[in-house]
């Protein structure tokens, strides 16, 4: 039961362009939505989270916007860089049980 | 350095045989959490322990065991009974309640031939 739907599988972007990955919810009852960066063979790490009390967060070119009566999230990579080409996971929990649902990731491609 | 160490990075194994995974973390985190990633699926919860002498099965937990006897360490046993035990596991620890951020270790790649 899967219950963040992460899209697109993968994304090629050019260097400087806009990088969007989206993900969509369903249980009301969460409201922590991280996003973990990860690169080959490595463990992911947090790169920016979001609680639902506000629609967008940003660091540095890094955007989460959230939508919460359509149970929607996004992240916005802006000026997107050869470094940033990674995969990328959004995430979802709720207090009182903290273990994190994953989507399935999207594999992002920044070339020249 | 605080972090968590994941031994060993890869393992070989042959089919029918018990194998046991390391997670080891000085974060002073209370839980702590075993993923199983495979391309196209994610990160899936194995198992979760969010107490010393306590854990909680994830979604994925069959032909898996863990342990957590001391607050630092929750090693996780592939058994012979899991049917694909290939893959890259993850282990991971968070503050019980409160921040949610996870901190993840290195992984462990697992084959099993």
């Amino acid at each position: 039961q899967q219950q963040v739907k992460q899209s697109p599988q993968s994304l090629i972007v050019q260097k400087g362009g806009i990088s969007i990955i989206n993900c969509a919810y369903e249980n009301t009852a969460f409201d922590y939505f991280p996003w973990y960066q990860q690169f080959p063979g490595k463990g992911p790490a947090l790169l920016i989270a979001i609680r639902p009390d506000v629609s967008e967060k940003k660091e540095g070119r890094f955007t989460i916007s959230f939508n919460k009566s359509a149970k929607q999230f996004s992240l916005h990579i802006m000026d997107s860089q050869p470094g940033d080409s990674a995969t990328y996971f959004c995430a979802a929990s709720f207090f009182g049980n903290e273990k994190l649902t994953f989507g399935t990731g999207t594999r992002l491609t920044i070339i020249p | 350095d605080g972090g968590i160490t994941q031994s060993p990075k890869y393992l070989f194994r042959k089919e029918g045989q018990n194998v046991t995974l390391s997670c080891e973390q000085n974060l002073n985190h209370d839980a702590m959490y075993w993923y199983r990633q495979d391309p196209g699926q994610g990160l899936r919860l194995i198992y979760y322990s969010q107490i010393v002498n306590d854990f909680q099965k994830g979604d994925i937990a069959e032909g898996y065991s863990v342990s957590r006897e001391k607050k630092e360490s929750f090693p996780l046993t592939v058994t012979s009974a899991q049917k694909n035990p290939t893959a890259f596991y993850l282990c991971a620890s968070s503050i019980f309640q409160g921040d949610t951020e996870a901190f993840f270790g290195q992984g462990t790649r697992l084959t099993v031939v």
